[in-house]
């Protein structure tokens, strides 16, 4: 497609209950990012995957996120357990290569979390 | 380790009004610095970004913003606010070398109303 994709754009899920959020990235980036964005804590970086690399955990709250990439292409964001304060839009962006400030990081339209 | 201040989270301007959105960061050396804006149940688009060299930058929709290291700011600027400028704006950071020069740190974000 044309731009990164997530799916889905809205979940609502009961406290304790896991979630999976995905993300199809640009065709051709192989950098690919997860953020989230809450009311209290602003934009906060989650987790980073660039190629067959190792990827960037440290920005995961806690052992109940995890992440995969599949096949350098699709990601899936994975809250096991999920308590209120999970409570946030999941913002997935994806560049053109490898980690460089010069790269721009386009942005999915998110998918809003709500956990009740 | 970076962080980003913007000044003011709501901003109100007139149409056909100046708009100025503050953004000042705090790093070691200076960063790559970024204006994302945020239409309503969208992701972040890219407005303009500064790497090297010009410390004016133009970018899309008629805006610009200045890289001024002694005042450590990176504010957004547009001559002429129209109602479709309505939306929230943020200002990010990401270092330019190191193991983590991916990561966009960002400001809590302004939102800019205009009225007509």
């Amino acid at each position: 497609g044309a731009g990164v994709s997530q799916s889905p754009s809205n979940k609502v899920t009961e406290k304790g209950k896991d979630v999976e959020l995905r993300c199809d990235p640009i065709s051709g980036h192989t950098a690919l990012y997860w953020y989230r964005q809450s009311l209290g804590q602003g934009l906060e970086f989650l987790i980073y995957f660039q190629g067959n690399s190792a990827p960037d955990k440290s920005g995961l709250p806690s052992d109940r996120f995890s992440a995969e990439r599949t096949g350098g292409s699709v990601s899936t964001l994975t809250i096991q357990r999920t308590q209120q304060e999970d409570s946030a839009v999941y913002l997935c962006a994806s560049s053109q290569g490898p980690a460089q400030a010069k790269n721009i990081q386009y942005f999915g339209a998110g998918t809003r979390l709500s956990v009740l | 380790a970076q962080s980003v201040t913007q000044l003011g989270s709501h901003v109100s301007v007139s149409e056909g009004a100046l708009v100025l959105l503050r953004c000042n960061y705090s790093s070691s050396v200076p960063p790559y610095l970024f204006w994302y804006v945020q239409y309503p149940n969208q992701g972040l688009q890219l407005l303009l970004k500064y790497t090297t060299g010009a410390t004016l930058v133009k970018g899309i929709n008629g805006f610009e913003a200045e890289f001024k290291k002694s005042e450590t700011s990176f504010h957004l600027t547009k001559p002429s606010a129209h109602m479709s400028d309505a939306a929230e704006y943020f200002c990010a950071v990401s270092g330019k070398s190191g193991g983590s020069n991916y990561k966009l740190t960002f400001g809590k974000g302004t939102l800019l109303t205009v009225n007509p």
